[in-house]
């Protein structure tokens, strides 16, 4: 049973048009990152969810939002999409941070293409 | 710049075989390296992990093998599979803000 679901699979949206992918966990778990993923690239961090506390990686640029309404879900808002954000969106968990012995529970992806 | 490097974008490897897979990183302050495994069209699953305290970490056919002082870890899988043909990407840990800095990924391919 998937315990981190994310929505759609597929997107595809207009460039400059606002859209939001999202993402759930069954898990409980007190963090939720986001990472976005290109085309022969490693996975890079967009930000994080500690509970409520919300950290931003410095690189990540203000296009990108993110919010949880609660434990469960936590959604990647972008404000006016670029060509150059077609990407595949990861949304991963962890029980608490990332320390020994905690691994990071990862969805499918949603892959988004800007046209 | 890239602080996690896994130079081999690919790697071929007979059924039963040995498959060594290797990630390199830069920042000496990292202290914890995962492997996680990833099939087409599915998000990354966590395979294994190593803590900086140990050289090595055994699961089954997997072993980690860590070497703090050339800053490399591998990953060793014996005998391999067709099944475990997949993205292997290596992951370290990147300090108290819980962000994991991931490697671009080898593919390996197991044939029968």
């Amino acid at each position: 049973d998937a315990m981190v679901i994310q929505n759609p699979r597929y997107q595809v949206t207009q460039f400059g048009k606002p859209v939001t992918l999202s993402c759930s966990q069954t898990l409980n778990h007190n963090v939720m990152y986001w990472y976005q993923q290109k085309s022969s690239q490693a996975p890079k961090l967009l930000f994080h969810y500690y509970d409520k506390d919300f950290n931003n990686e410095a690189d990540t640029p203000d296009n990108f939002q993110s919010r949880r309404p609660n434990t469960s879900f936590c959604f990647l808002d972008i404000r006016s999409p670029g060509l150059g954000d077609a990407a595949m969106y990861l949304c991963a968990t962890s029980r608490d941070r990332l320390v020994m012995n905690t691994e990071a529970f990862f969805g499918q992806g949603t892959r988004l293409t800007v046209v | 710049d890239q602080q996690v490097k896994q130079n081999s974008p690919s790697l071929s490897v007979q059924e039963g075989r040995i498959s060594i897979l290797n990630c390199d990183y830069t920042n000496s302050m990292f202290d914890y390296f995962l492997w996680y495994k990833k099939y087409p069209a599915e998000g990354p699953t966590f395979l294994i992990s190593i803590s900086s305290i140990k050289d090595k970490n055994e699961d089954g056919r997997f072993t980690v093998f860590l070497n703090k002082s050339a800053k490399h870890l591998s990953l060793h899988i014996v005998p391999s599979q067709p099944g475990d043909s997949a993205v292997y990407f290596c992951a370290a840990f990147g300090g108290s803000q819980g962000n994991l800095i991931f490697g671009k990924g080898t593919k390996l391919s197991v044939k029968p």
